[in-house]
Order: structure tokens, then sequence, then C-alpha cells
């Protein structure tokens, strides 16, 4: 079982919608992480959050708007999407100090579809 | 900048078969992490196995293995008695050691499906 819980699994969104994606984790980890990863391709960093706050945005679009309300939730905020932003996207969690080199945790994942 | 390779888009082996999977990667850091992720259709990655480059015996768990060559930057993974569930992509992934801001996070190579047969 995961320990990193995303929702909705599934969300399909016209391109004026606004909507949000939920990630939650109770392994006590202070990091936490969106990608995003197309079919039969690796993921691809978007936002990484250390402590709740921003540490990484890889250049991700606005219409990507990310949220840390505490150490334990993520969310991703969607506006005005493109059909080309229809990707699965994965919520991760890590510890920030990790000995074993801050193994990152995934969650299922939350497949959107743009039409 | 570092990168990581896997050479194998496709592999197919027959149930209770020994398959390898080969991962190269390339960096000037001397300290850092390697692992492997599964992911089948289910789409959830999961962490198969890790390695810390410091470490010179091979980290294991049950039938995964690795074979770690640091010189050669070589980090392949085995898995022994192959089962229909271990059908999957797998990703090969870097993380330099350090990295405690989690500002660096996973470089992954693109990844080798493997499909496990009966």
């Amino acid at each position: 079982d995961t320990e990193v819980t995303q929702t909705p699994k599934h969300l399909v969104m016209g391109m004026t919608n606004k909507k949000s994606l939920k990630c939650e984790q109770h392994m006590g980890h202070r990091a936490m992480y969106w990608y995003k990863q197309k079919a039969k391709k690796p993921p691809e960093l978007m936002f990484v959050y250390s402590y709740e706050k921003l540490s990484i945005n890889e250049s991700v679009p606005s219409r990507f708007s990310p949220e840390c309300p505490n150490s334990s939730l993520l969310n991703l905020h969607l506006h005005a999407l493109q059909p080309e932003d229809s990707a699965l996207y994965l919520c991760a969690s890590s510890q920030v100090r990790d000995r074993a080199g801050n193994t990152i945790y995934f969650g299922e994942g939350s497949w959107l579809t743009v039409v | 900048a570092q990168t990581v390779t896997q050479s194998q888009p496709e592999m197919s082996v027959q149930e209770a078969e020994t398959v390898t999977l080969s991962c190269t990667y390339d960096t000037s850091e001397n300290n850092y992490y390697l692992f492997w992720y599964k992911q089948p259709p289910s789409r959830q990655m999961i962490l198969v196995i890790r390695q810390e480059a410091y470490k010179q015996q091979n980290a294991t768990e049950n039938r995964f293995s690795v074979n770690f060559q640091k010189a050669a930057k070589s980090f392949s993974l085995k898995i022994s008695d192959s089962q229909l569930g271990d059908t999957a992509m797998y990703f090969c992934a870097f993380m330099k050691h350090g990295a405690n801001q989690a500002g660096t996070a996973l470089i992954f190579g693109k990844g080798t499906t493997l499909s496990v047969s009966s």
C-alpha cells in the first residue's frame, strides 16, 4: 500500500476549467514533489517543496500553481491548461536529510486529460 | 551535468528465468546514490533497490540485486526467478549526495520495459 495518497485518480477537464490535484503523506517527510510523466517516458520534475517552502520550480508554466498548506499536504492547482498538458501527475515525498540518500516515495498518480 | 542511460528499451523473459537490466551514468561526483524504480501498468512508481556509491558491497533485496561498478559507472539490476508480477517499466535513477535541500531530486534514465511471460 502506498503511503503517498493522490486524489483524484482520474481527471478530465476543459481548457477553461479550474481544478486541483491533491496529495497527502503521513511518513513525516519534509520534502514533497510534483512530477509530470508522459506515456512510456521517465517522470519530469516540476516542483519541490522543502519544509513547506517552494525550493525548486523547473520553469513550469504559470497555469500550474503548487501549494503546500502544511507538511503533509501538497496541492497542484490547474487553470487554463492545454491538451499537451494531458499526462500522469505524480506526487512524491522524502526526508530532507536522510543517510539513505533521500529516497523518494511516489504516489499512484493522477491521470489528467485536458479536452 | 549528470546523465543516466538505459540502452535496452524493451526486454522479455520467461517465468523463473534470470534477467539483467543495464544502466550506465555519467557524473563527476564522488558521493551519490543510485536507485532502481519499477512502474507496473498500475502506474505507481515503486522503489526496487538503492545503492550508496560509497559502499562497495552490492545491494540486494530478495530476488533483486545490483552489480555496481563505480569505476565503470555501471549499475545493472538482476532479477532472479522472474515472476509475472515483475512485468513493468524499470527506471534507473541517480541522486547526488548532499542534495539534502531536496533540490536535486532524481535524474532518471529513459526506462526499460520488461515483459515476463509464462
